[in-house]
């Protein structure tokens, strides 16, 4: 199985900073990957697929980039919402891995 | 509006077994890969079986295998994960979820999660 890894596990920021956040996979996965924001007690949301292509009715201050085996995930103006846990996902083989998430929360 | 909404969740010994339910609508749900993901209680994501959109091919993560079985009724919209020999590190909320298209694809929809607690 291909292991996601993420950098880093969790971390402090403020409304208005940028911020990025990253993923390795143990092996080249192209494009297919994947990133999901989660709030407590509610399910993932899909921001990100395809490395960099934002999903319908994501803003647009959250971009992805990488292919191969490194990935990022930046948020360009953190605002109060964003404030939540992030996994990276990789749909190249199964089993369809996912990282094992980066904490946001406020500073 | 693409719904998914699961049920069969609750409480069951260890070695027991149990049944959970998707309930789909809001899209052509034989056209779709369908998936269950999984998060024990304050952990991270696991991605746990897949099913084409036929049902002719499924996978599984190595840690479940010969234990849970995927299955779909097209005609019913549904999708199952029947647990079998279950074991204390199965406890979490398992997700129905949806990816978006038939194939290797990223999740776009996921339910609100049923909870399996193994324990005796």
């Amino acid at each position: 199985a291909i292991r996601m890894t993420q950098s880093p596990s969790s971390f402090s920021a403020s409304t208005g900073d940028r911020v990025t956040i990253t993923c390795r996979a143990s092996q080249g996965i192209s494009s297919y990957l994947a990133w999901y924001q989660q709030k407590p007690g509610k399910a993932p949301k899909l921001l990100i697929y395809a490395a960099s292509t934002l999903q319908s009715g994501v803003p647009s201050r959250f971009s992805g980039s990488g292919s191969g085996t490194d990935f990022n995930l930046t948020i360009s103006c953190l605002q109060s919402e964003d404030f939540a846990t992030y996994y990276c996902q990789q749909y190249y083989s199964y089993p369809f891995t996912f990282g094992p998430g980066t904490k946001v929360d406020i500073k | 509006e693409v719904q998914l909404l699961e049920s069969g969740g609750g409480l069951v010994q260890p070695g027991g077994s149990l049944r959970l339910s998707c309930a789909a609508s809001g899209f052509t749900f034989s056209n779709y890969v369908m998936s269950w993901v999984r998060q024990a209680p304050g952990q991270g994501l696991e991605w746990v079986s897949g099913i084409s959109g036929s049902g002719g091919s499924t996978y599984y993560v190595d840690s479940v295998k010969g234990r849970l079985t995927i299955s779909r009724d097209n005609s019913k919209n549904t999708l199952y994960l029947q647990m079998n020999s279950l074991r204390a590190e199965d406890t979490a909320v398992y997700y129905c979820a949806k990816t978006r298209g038939d194939g290797p694809a990223a999740i776009n929809y996921w339910g609100q999660g049923t909870l399996v607690t193994v324990s005796s």
